[in-house]
């Protein structure tokens, strides 16, 4: 069953506007979730995890346990910003990740 | 580098042959996991290690595929008689909490 849903494949913004990732996960548990982000032929990375409520390249994201949801924001996206992002939950001492959302920022 | 690092970074072989990829993980971590990554998916759980003790296995890891351990340092992941349908991105993460993947290695099976 999927545990972890992204609802947006693909995500088009323009440099300096906001930006929302959406991410809904199933888990009638404690959930601890994750973004992850992938750039460029780079590797898989963490970018942020709820448990630490901070703001990584000022990106934020909030665990809302009523709506499922750990959505990922950013105020003011930058073209730096463009790459494939995973929201991820961990069960168990694993991961079951969401199918992705490519985010493209145009100049 | 400090990172989990993966061997060979890419693999092309023909159906029916065997192949073996190597994972060397952080080294004061002590789970090892297999994921594989297919295009246009996000990574997919395969195996996980606590030290050298193989704890999980998911159900789309068959019988042609295995995994080991020794020692609880590196891991290898083998696949025999490879078929199409393998060829994917095979990651190697580690973890102390939270997990830090290597660059993966990418198999094609022709």
């Amino acid at each position: 069953a999927q545990r972890v849903t992204q609802p947006e494949k693909l995500l088009s913004v323009f440099k300096g506007a906001p930006v929302e990732l959406k991410c809904n996960y199933s888990y009638s548990g404690s959930p601890e979730l994750f973004w992850y982000v992938q750039y460029s032929r780079q590797r898989l990375q963490l970018l942020l995890r709820h448990i630490s409520r901070e703001s990584i390249k000022g990106f934020t994201a909030d665990l809302n346990k009523g709506e499922t949801s750990f959505h990922l924001k950013k105020p003011f996206a930058q073209e730096e910003d463009s790459a494939m992002y995973y929201c991820a939950l961990s069960i168990d001492y694993k991961l079951s990740f969401g199918a992705g959302t490519t985010v493209t920022v145009r100049a | 580098d400090t990172g989990v690092s993966q061997d060979p970074r890419h693999k092309i072989t023909k159906r029916g042959q065997n192949v073996t990829f190597r994972c060397d993980p952080i080294s004061e971590h002590n789970r090892l996991y297999w994921y594989r990554q297919t295009l246009g998916q996000g990574p997919e759980f395969l195996t996980y290690f606590q030290n050298e003790a193989q704890l999980e296995k998911s159900r789309l890891l068959s019988d042609r595929f295995s995994a080991e351990r020794p020692k609880g340092s590196f891991s290898t992941l083998e696949i025999q008689r490879t078929e199409q349908g393998d060829s994917a991105m095979y990651l190697c993460a580690s973890s102390a909490s939270p997990t830090f993947f290597g660059p993966g290695t990418r198999l094609t099976v022709l």
